[in-house]
């Protein structure tokens, strides 16, 4: 059965800082890992999508990686801002359906 | 377009009752999804259908049904609501690439928040 993990549960920044979110899986048999932000009370919004045959996708200050061997995946965010601060989710794809972490809740301070 | 439309926005039922959770999507998706998602939780999956007429069970199905009988729509529907169906559901739609599986984005709605008293 795949599970996967987030890892911090929780982080708090200054403004400006980089920072790297974790996201590791156990059955590396996937199709796509996406990375989702969740604001609270809302929805979820997609922000990058990594097919399995890609290393990584970049998107404006975002930028995610994969590492299928290994059951890993990164979120790297350049240069934070207190807009960026929101729940970071990822999932994988093991087939027609999404398989979520916990999520990461993510705090920039101004 | 509107994307993945969710109705009601909130419900509160008491046990036993029964309600329907309304999704809709005007993107002409023929993937569409049924997740939970429990406080300080990952989403997980309860229903999906890969075309209209055709649905399966995903990972927590119990005490849940679905229909989908158009494309553009897919309803959730709770017979006798238990409390540990407070949760807050969402609907999600996605059209995967022919031929090329591994591009299979879904797209969201806003979510229902439910709470069974």
């Amino acid at each position: 059965k795949q599970e996967v993990t987030q890892i911090p549960a929780a982080l708090s920044v200054p403004e400006g800082e980089n920072l790297v979110l974790n996201c590791s899986f156990t059955d590396s048999a996937i199709y796509n890992l996406q990375w989702f932000r969740q604001d609270p009370g809302k929805g979820l919004t997609s922000l990058l999508l990594i097919q399995s045959s890609q290393r990584e996708q970049t998107s404006g200050r975002l930028n995610a990686s994969l590492d299928k061997s290994s059951g890993r995946s990164t979120l790297y965010i350049a240069a934070s801002q207190p807009g960026d601060s929101a729940t970071y989710l990822c999932a994988v794809n093991d087939g027609n359906k999404l398989v979520f972490g916990a999520g990461t809740i993510l705090r920039v301070k101004s | 377009n509107a994307g993945v439309t969710q109705t009601p926005k909130f419900r509160i039922l008491k046990i036993g009752q029964s309600m329907t959770l309304q999704c809709a999507q005007d993107m002409n998706h023929n993937y569409m999804y049924w997740y939970r998602q429990d406080p300080g939780m990952g989403l997980k999956l309860i229903y999906y259908s890969v075309g209209a007429g055709i649905t399966d069970k995903g990972e927590v199905p119990n005490g849940y049904n679905v229909s989908r009988s158009t494309t553009e729509d897919f309803p959730l529907r709770l017979e006798l609501a238990a409390p540990s169906q407070t949760s807050v559901y969402f609907c999600a739609s996605s059209y995967p690439k022919t031929g090329v599986p591994s591009y299979n984005e879904q797209f969201f709605g806003p979510g229902t928040r439910l709470t069974v008293l």
